[in-house]
């Protein structure tokens, strides 16, 4: 199985600051006859169902805000909130849908400093 | 609009079957996988399987091989996620979503398995 770490467990950010989650594959999600990450980020709000963020490493998701964005490849990849709302409060989790079975990062949580 | 919309919340005993079910609509049910996803209190989500609706082809994490049964009725749009004997450990809240990523969630079923 494709191990997913993701740093840090939690983060703490004033509003309109910069927040970074990393995540590290144990192996490479980029497939070669394509060239694309098969990695993907989702947030996950209290009460409510996951949703869908960014696929392919760095493609927004339809009505995403730009705020989102998402880079990397191969094992290494993070995702950056440029500027931290209030309604960003989350938990946050990579997924790589490289090979089955498909897993996600252990979940990071962004709160408001 | 695309939706998934999952039955109700479940309290069972260990030891019962339950079947849990996610209708889609909006989309072409039988041109997508379908799967579902685990996630304990407090814990984070793990994928457990997924099928395809066009031929019933299933896939599913290792981990939980023999431990479920997902399977579909396509002539109802609906998926189905199975025990047939409950155990405390599944208490859980889980998911149905629509591959590949996961674009489109399911509200979420908590089955709470308690004697």
């Amino acid at each position: 199985d494709i191990v997913m770490t993701q740093s840090p467990d939690s983060l703490a950010v004033s509003l309109g600051e910069r927040a970074t989650i990393n995540c590290k594959s144990s192996q490479s999600v980029l497939h070669r006859f394509n060239n694309q990450n098969y990695l993907a980020w989702y947030q996950h709000k209290v009460g409510q169902s996951p949703k869908l963020l960014i696929y392919w490493a760095s493609t927004r998701e339809s009505g995403v805000p730009d705020r989102f964005s998402g880079i990397g490849s191969g094992t290494d990849f993070s995702l950056t909130i440029s500027s931290l709302q209030a309604e960003d409060v989350a938990v946050y989790y990579c997924q790589q849908y490289f090979s089955i079975p498909w897993t996600f990062g252990q979940g990071t949580k962004v709160e408001i400093k | 609009e695309v939706q998934l919309v999952q039955s109700g919340a479940e309290v069972k005993k260990p030891g019962e079957s339950l079947k849990i079910s996610c209708e889609a609509s909006g989309y072409g049910f039988t041109n997508y996988w379908i799967g579902w996803v685990r996630q304990m209190p407090g814990k984070g989500l793990e994928w457990m399987g997924m099928i395809f609706p066009d031929d019933s082809e299933t896939k599913y994490n290792p981990s939980f091989q023999g431990r479920v049964t997902i399977s579909v009725d396509k002539s109802i749009s609906t998926a189905f996620l199975q025990w047939s004997s409950l155990q405390a450990s599944d208490t859980a809240m889980y998911y149905c979503a629509r591959h590949q990523p996961f674009d489109y969630w399911g509200q979420g079923t908590l089955v709470t398995v308690s004697s």
